[in-house]
């Protein structure tokens, strides 16, 4: 199964954007870039992916490098609540597991 | 739309007991997964439900853990005996769909085990 590398931790500013990388550099042609956070106490949620062209919605960002061998999540405006733990998991095959890694734990400062 | 429900939220029981997990995936929700989420790491896939058959149950320690999915709704897991390493939260997620890549999962709250 594909891996990827992200940093064990990051702190933010509330109202600051948070730029989280991803690396997967044995990515493959079939593989869909997935990212799921974790808010304490909760089951993750999803919230956003992409093949190869970035993608927007309500909730974040995904910009996808050239070689698609890595990808940042971007929030816009980083809130108190946003602070959780974000998983970079490749997702591909008829089954679609989620391989979940250890994540980026997201300090939000007021 | 209501989410995915478990119960018990949380769960204490010594180590040779048996323990029963319960979860109502989304309606309409085919595919069901069942997940152990020990303390400081990510989830880790323990089977996969399509309808009421089993996909991948690679990564379940079948000589103690067992799980159904009747009729292809509601779904239990169970563990026995328990042993202190099955010390975790118990997440269940649905996804609409087959469980391709294209489909989400919609995650429960998770039950949270001890074993003592």
């Amino acid at each position: 199964d594909a891996k990827t590398t992200q940093p064990n931790s990051m702190e933010s500013n509330e109202e600051e954007p948070v730029h989280l990388p991803c690396n997967h550099s044995t990515i493959s042609g079939t593989d869909y870039i997935h990212w799921y956070r974790q808010l304490p106490s909760q089951g993750p949620e999803y919230v956003i992916h992409g093949l190869t062209s970035n993608v927007n919605n309500r909730m974040a960002s995904l910009a996808i490098a050239e070689d698609r061998k890595s990808s940042t999540l971007i929030l816009h405006r980083a809130t108190l609540r946003d602070a959780a733990v974000y998983y970079c998991i490749l997702r591909t095959g008829n089954t679609g597991k989620l391989i979940f890694g250890q994540g980026t734990t997201l300090q939000v400062k007021p | 739309e209501a989410g995915v429900a478990q119960s018990p939220r949380y769960k204490i029981i010594e180590k040779r007991q048996s323990v029963a997990f319960w979860c109502n995936p989304i309606s309409g929700h085919a595919t069901l997964y069942w997940y152990q989420q020990i303390l400081g790491q990510g989830p880790k896939l323990l089977i996969q439900f399509q309808n009421n058959g089993v996909v991948d149950d690679s990564q379940l320690p079948k000589d103690r853990f067992s799980a159904e999915r009747l009729k292809g709704v509601d779904s239990t897991l169970k563990i026995q005996p328990a042993k202190l390493e099955d010390s975790a939260v118990y997440l269940c997620a649905s996804s609409l769909g087959p469980g391709g890549v294209l489909y989400e999962q919609y995650f429960g709250p998770g039950t949270r085990l001890t074993v003592t």
